[in-house]
């Protein structure tokens, strides 16, 4: 079955530093998201991406954080200068096309910022 | 806005009991309704979902969730639980038009042998 892959599955990081969590959504999905878990948190949209744009965006998403498609396969967060409030797990998602409904889940980046 | 209410934090069944964990939801318009279980150190795995039709839908590992939509609640049900459902359940939601899910909070269940 395809999957959403993640990697780092875990990054530690100091507080000030840049850190790009990458992705590779299924090959033949259009819309990618990245949403976060703090712990013990609910799970938070961040933003999706189609069409190689950014589509929608919550307001977690500042000015710290980007998205890239780098290439055909690779989906990128990147966090410009970490905080320690930005402590989570990040997730992936991809979906063929909204009206498959059906969100497809990475495992996850687990992101520790001391 | 698009949200999701999970009342409970907990749920604690023995094995075998039935299992049921509860979700009420507020959207603009149809909703699409889906549950998604979350083990330990591992992503959101889908469950199920509703989107138009019967009322019940049945989903993996012998779930199954009822949609109410004079209640507008979307319970996840399982009539005979197993230590192995022991997970973080979240219901989500989004609009007709609306390209993104609403989590809800979480339940953790735990089935005790």
């Amino acid at each position: 079955e395809p999957e959403v892959t993640q990697t780092p599955s875990h990054q530690v990081t100091q507080m000030g530093q840049e850190v790009i969590l990458r992705c590779v959504p299924i090959s033949n999905h259009l819309y990618f998201y990245w949403y976060r878990q703090i712990l013990g948190q609910k799970v938070e949209f961040l933003v999706s991406f189609y069409n190689n744009e950014i589509s929608e965006k919550s307001e977690i998403f500042d000015d710290q954080f980007s998205v890239e498609r780098p290439d055909g396969s690779n989906f990128t967060l990147k966090i410009r200068s970490t905080k320690l409030e930005d402590s989570a797990m990040y997730f992936c998602a991809s979906i063929g096309q909204p009206m498959a409904n059906v969100l497809t889940f990475g495992a996850g980046s687990r992101l520790t910022v001391l | 806005a698009q949200s999701v209410a999970q009342p409970e934090d907990q749920v604690n069944v023995a094995e075998g009991n039935p299992l049921t964990v509860k979700c009420t939801y507020s959207v603009s318009g149809n909703p699409y309704l889906f549950w998604y279980v979350q083990y330990p150190n591992r992503g959101l795995q889908f469950l199920l979902k509703y989107i138009t039709g019967d009322n019940l839908v049945k989903g993996s590992y012998g779930f199954e969730a009822e949609f109410n939509k004079s209640q507008t609640s979307f319970h996840l049900k399982k009539p005979s639980a197993l230590v192995s459902d022991s997970a973080l359940y979240f219901c989500a939601v989004r609009g007709f038009n609306d390209y993104k899910l609403s989590f809800g909070a979480g339940t953790t269940v735990t089935v005790r042998a």
